[in-house]
C-alpha cells in the first residue's frame, strides 16, 4: 500500500464550479501537507501547504487536513480553464526531511 | 530570477551509456533533491543533500549517482545500470530550517525527460 494515494482522474468540471480533490494517507508520522500544481511538461509548483487539522484558505484555494481520518483535501472555487493541471498531495515528516507525494489528480476545466 | 535550471529538457540515451542530468540553482538553498516521474506515478526520490560534499540515498537510488561539490549545483548521473530510464526527472531545492525541525517547502526545476533511443 503507499502511504500517500490520490485518485488519478481526469477530473472534469465545466468552469465556475467548484474543483474537489482528495487525498488519503497511511502514516501517522506525517506532520506536514502539501499541494502541487504541476502543468504538462513543466515542474510541479507550490499552491499551499498545511500543519494542523482544519482549513487554509488562500485565494480561489482552501486546503483542508483530517488528522483523525487521515484525509487531505483541496478546494478550488470559481474554477478557469487555466487550472486545467495535474494536482500532487504530498506529505511530509521530520525523520528523513522527505516528502511523500501522491500520484497526482489531473484535472480538467472545460469553458 | 531566482530560481532552479534543469538541462536538457530532453536527452537520449544509448544502451550500456551513462548520461548526465544537470541541476543548478541560485535560491541560496541548502537542501538539493532529485525525483524520478514515471506516468500515473507520484513523485519518488533519487537522492538528496542536505549539504556540499554530501549526500543521501532516497527511494529509488539504483542505478544512479550524483555529486555534490558547490551549493548550487546537483547533477545526477544515469548509469548503464539502470535497466529502466525512461522517465521524467525532476530536481528541487529548498531551505533548512535553523534546528532542524519543520518542514521547508521544495521548489521544482521544469524537469528533463530522458528516453532510450
Amino acid at each position: 500500500q503507499k502511504e500517500v494515494e490520490q485518485d488519478p482522474g481526469p477530473l472534469s468540471v465545466p468552469e465556475g464550479a467548484i474543483v474537489s480533490l482528495n487525498c488519503t494517507y497511511s502514516n501517522s508520522a506525517f506532520q506536514y501537507f502539501m499541494w502541487y500544481r504541476q502543468y504538462s511538461r513543466k515542474g510541479p509548483e507550490l499552491l499551499m501547504y498545511t500543519y494542523s487539522s482544519g482549513n487554509k484558505e488562500d485565494g480561489r484555494f482552501t486546503a483542508q487536513v483530517d488528522k483523525s481520518s487521515k484525509y487531505i483535501s483541496l478546494f478550488i472555487r470559481d474554477s478557469q480553464p487555466s487550472d486545467s493541471a495535474t494536482y500532487l498531495c504530498a506529505s511530509w515528516k521530520a525523520a528523513g526531511n522527505k516528502l511523500t507525494f501522491g500520484g497526482g489528480t489531473r484535472v480538467l476545466v472545460k469553458p | 530570477d531566482g530560481g532552479i535550471t534543469q538541462s536538457p529538457k530532453y536527452l537520449f540515451r544509448k544502451e550500456g551509456q551513462n548520461v548526465t542530468l544537470s541541476c543548478e540553482q541560485n535560491l541560496n538553498h541548502d537542501a538539493m533533491y532529485w525525483y524520478r516521474q514515471d506516468p500515473g506515478q507520484g513523485l519518488r526520490l533519487i537522492y538528496y543533500s542536505q549539504i556540499v560534499n554530501d549526500f543521501q540515498k532516497g527511494d529509488i537510488a539504483e542505478g544512479y549517482s550524483v555529486s555534490r561539490e558547490k551549493k548550487e549545483s546537483f547533477p545526477l548521473t544515469v548509469t548503464s545500470a539502470q535497466k529502466n530510464p525512461t522517465a521524467f526527472y525532476l530536481c528541487a531545492s529548498s531551505k533548512i530550517k535553523l534546528g532542524g525541525t519543520g518542514v521547508q517547502p521544495q521548489h521544482f526545476g521544469d524537469g528533463t525527460r530522458l528516453s532510450i533511443l
